[in-house]
């Protein structure tokens, strides 16, 4: 079975600096891209940006890329998100969830989540 | 920059009823259209991929279909357990999520 497991949820001042991890139970977990998801207090979801652990190849959706930073440790089949200096308006709930393989069939990379781990509440407030 | 519009926003039917969500895409995205529930308090999870093929373990009872720009996901007999907001999502290169309907029991 699938399982990306998360950090804790996080309590922090506007400020601070913040790294959330994502593990995977599987070996094959760095033959697969990791993204990241953003939603907010009562909103939907948002794309944020994928991470491929063979080779670090990153991709930020335009609305995050120079507020976060994606980055992987592929010997601990881990994945993280991080911030150098949190918003209050950085409060929501953060997931990792795995794209699936590339499409043979069709010759691409399909860039949705087969599978989402359990999220990170992380609350931002002075 | 592509747009996902969903609607509606949220309705509800009767144990046993039918519904039927719409997705639609701000430009032609071809069958790379995925759709997620949410149960409330939950994290999302996958329901049909390739606008109509259901992923792993998703009951019969949830279908997709469309291409182009209009997709609609339909619920053939709702259950309890389906109280959840829907999202779309289009998954070529610039993937974006609709804003979601969420499907109540009347």
């Amino acid at each position: 079975e699938v399982q990306l497991v998360q950090s804790g949820a996080e309590v922090k001042k506007p400020g601070e600096s913040l790294k959330i991890s994502c593990k995977g139970s599987e070996n094959s977990f760095r033959t697969y891209w990791i993204g990241w998801v953003r939603q907010m207090p009562g909103k939907g979801l948002e794309w944020m940006g994928i991470i491929y652990p063979i080779d670090s190849d990153t991709r930020y959706s335009p609305s995050f890329e120079g507020q976060v930073i994606i980055s992987v440790d592929k010997s601990a089949n881990t994945a993280y998100l991080q911030w150098s200096s949190l918003k209050a308006s950085d409060t929501a709930i953060y997931y990792c969830a795995r794209l699936p393989h590339y499409d043979l069939l069709t010759g691409s990379q399909p860039y949705y989540f087969d599978y989402w781990g359990q999220g990170t509440l992380v609350t931002v407030s002075p | 920059d592509i747009q996902m519009t969903q609607s509606p926003s949220s309705l509800s039917a009767s144990v046993g009823g039918r519904l039927t969500l719409t997705c639609r895409a701000s430009h032609d995205i071809g069958t790379s259209l995925v759709w997620y529930q949410q149960k409330p308090g939950r994290v999302p999870r996958l329901l049909i991929y390739a606008a109509s093929t259901l992923h792993s373990g998703v009951p019969s009872r949830f279908s997709g279909s469309g291409s182009g720009t209009d997709f609609t996901l339909t619920i053939s007999s709702l259950q309890p357990d389906d109280v959840a907001t829907y999202y779309c999502q289009n998954y070529d290169s610039d993937p974006t999520f609709g804003q979601g309907t969420k499907v109540e029991i009347k």
